[in-house]
């Protein structure tokens, strides 16, 4: 069975401030992948990063950055200098490598104060 | 930017009624599902659908749950006879194709069961 752990419910920042995201995964699987989705107040779901099981590298776009640990099932998620319009719901999610049955996490409410 | 579009963006029903919530997918695409977000709660997978037929289904999609493509663009959901536990935003997805391609999510639409 799939489980993605986030284990902060919630985080407050001031604005401009780094905020990291914690997920930690568990799979029988050896190829899946991972994904971050921010939901904003609106509701919608924003696909932020795909990430498959055998690439390890780290990743930057822009402000965001993501740091996938296998050795430690862990895909943290980290915003430098954070904004008011990041303030949303970011939830981590792991699928199958051959089927997008998401399992996602419970997600954590970034809330970016000016 | 091709986008998943879903219809109604919000309904109320009263308990024991049918409803239809539908989506379009991108055109291109192959692979399409139903996820459910009970308010406040993480994003569960209700069912994926490829070539006419559901390849797989989660225990919630029950005998009251159906989906259909009935003519090609549309890809719906159907509801039999809400209950008050059947609240909640549903989200549409839909991708190209096995092992690629990203996750492509609706905006949503809410069902409120009153």
């Amino acid at each position: 069975a799939q489980k993605v752990t986030q284990a902060q419910t919630e985080i407050s920042v001031v604005e401009k401030e780094d905020v990291t995201l914690d997920c930690v995964y568990e799979t029988r699987d050896t190829t899946y992948y991972l994904f971050w989705y921010k939901q904003p107040p609106s509701g919608e779901l924003v696909f932020l990063i795909r990430r498959n099981s055998f690439d390890e590298q780290n990743e930057i776009s822009g402000r965001y950055s993501w740091n996938f640990q296998k050795s430690t099932s862990s895909f943290n998620f980290t915003i430098t200098a954070s904004q008011v319009v990041d303030s949303a719901v970011y939830f981590c999610a792991l699928s199958e490598y051959s089927d997008y049955k998401l399992s996602f996490g419970a997600g954590t409410t970034v809330t970016v104060r000016a | 930017e091709p986008e998943v579009t879903q219809t109604p963006s919000h309904q109320v029903t009263q308990m024991g009624q049918e409803v239809i919530l539908r989506c379009v997918p991108i055109s291109n695409h192959l692979y399409f599902y139903w996820y459910r977000q009970i308010l406040g709660q993480k994003v569960e997978f209700l069912v994926s659908f490829y070539n006419n037929e559901i390849s797989e289904k989660s225990e919630i999609f029950d005998d009251q749950f159906s989906v259909e493509r009935p003519d090609g663009s549309n890809f719906t959901l159907k509801i039999r006879s809400t209950k008050l536990e059947d609240s909640a935003m549903y989200f549409c997805a839909s991708r190209d194709r096995v092992n690629s391609g990203e996750l492509f999510f609706g905006e949503g639409s809410r069902l409120t069961v009153l």
